[in-house]
C-alpha cells in the first residue's frame, strides 16, 4: 500500500528554519517525481518544489532561494529544508507523488507550519 | 507562469443534478491537465489526468474533457459525497499551477 507521511512542522519564529520530511512506503521515491505543495489557511493549493527521478529539482518563485528539496534514497524519504521563514509561509505542507501519466496520485496528510513572532 | 482560472467560484446544486465545472489556462497546456477533489480536512485526491482519463478507482460519473486552454469537469449525477472543492492543475510547464478552486455546495 502506498503511503506518504509528513513530519517536521511546528511553530517557528520569522527568520527561522524547519526541515520537513516525507517518509514513503509502498513504492520507491526515486522512481517517481515528488512534490511539495502547500495550502495556506482557507486558501488554495500552491506547488513549491519538485524533484524528479534523475535528481533534477525545480522551484517556484515562492520557494526559490529559501527552500531546498532533496531525497534520501536509502530512507525512501523526501525533504524540504525551509530557511528564512516568513509569516506568509504559514500553511499545511503536503508531499505528493507524481503519477506516471500526469498529476499527483498520492498525497500525505500534511504537516502544519505556523510562522509567528 | 501559466495562470489557471476556474469558474464559477461556488456552485450550489442539488443531489442528482448534472454539473459542469470550467477551467481555463492563460496559454496552451495541451492535454496536461489534472482535476482534484478536496474535502474539508483532507488531502486532495486525483480525479482526472491527461484532461480526460479517470484516475484509478474514480467513479464513472466523473468525466473530463478539453485541450489547449479550455477544460471541463462533469459530474453526471451528484452524490452526497461529491460536495467538496475541485481544483484543476496544469503540468505542461513548470511551475505547475492550480486553479483557485470551485466549491460545490448543497442547495
Amino acid at each position: 500500500e502506498v503511503q506518504l507521511v509528513e513530519s517536521g512542522g511546528g511553530l517557528i519564529q520569522p527568520g527561522g528554519s524547519l526541515r520537513l520530511s516525507c517518509a514513503a512506503s509502498g513504492f520507491t521515491v526515486s522512481a517517481h517525481y515528488m512534490s511539495w505543495v502547500r495550502q495556506a489557511p482557507g486558501e488554495g493549493l500552491e506547488f513549491l518544489a519538485v524533484i524528479y527521478g534523475d535528481g533534477r529539482t525545480y522551484y517556484t518563485d515562492s520557494a526559490r532561494g529559501r527552500f531546498t528539496i532533496s531525497r534520501d534514497n536509502s530512507k525512501n524519504t523526501v525533504f524540504l529544508q525551509m530557511n528564512s521563514l516568513r509569516t506568509e509561509d504559514t500553511a499545511l505542507y503536503y508531499c505528493a507523488r507524481g503519477n506516471d501519466n500526469g498529476g499527483s496520485d498520492y498525497w500525505g496528510q500534511g504537516t502544519r507550519v505556523t510562522v509567528s513572532p | 507562469e501559466i495562470v489557471m482560472t476556474q469558474s464559477p467560484a461556488t456552485l450550489s446544486v442539488s443531489p442528482g443534478e448534472r454539473v459542469t465545472l470550467s477551467c481555463r489556462a492563460s496559454q496552451s497546456v495541451r492535454i496536461y491537465l489534472a482535476w482534484y477533489q478536496q474535502k474539508l480536512g483532507q488531502a486532495p485526491r486525483l480525479l482526472i489526468y491527461g484532461a480526460s482519463s479517470r484516475a484509478t478507482g474514480m467513479p464513472a460519473r466523473f468525466s473530463g474533457s478539453g485541450s489547449g486552454t479550455e477544460f471541463t469537469l462533469t459530474i453526471s449525477s451528484l452524490q452526497s459525497e461529491d460536495f467538496a472543492v475541485y481544483y484543476c492543475q496544469q503540468y505542461n510547464t513548470w511551475p505547475y499551477t492550480f486553479g483557485q478552486g470551485t466549491k460545490l455546495e448543497i442547495k
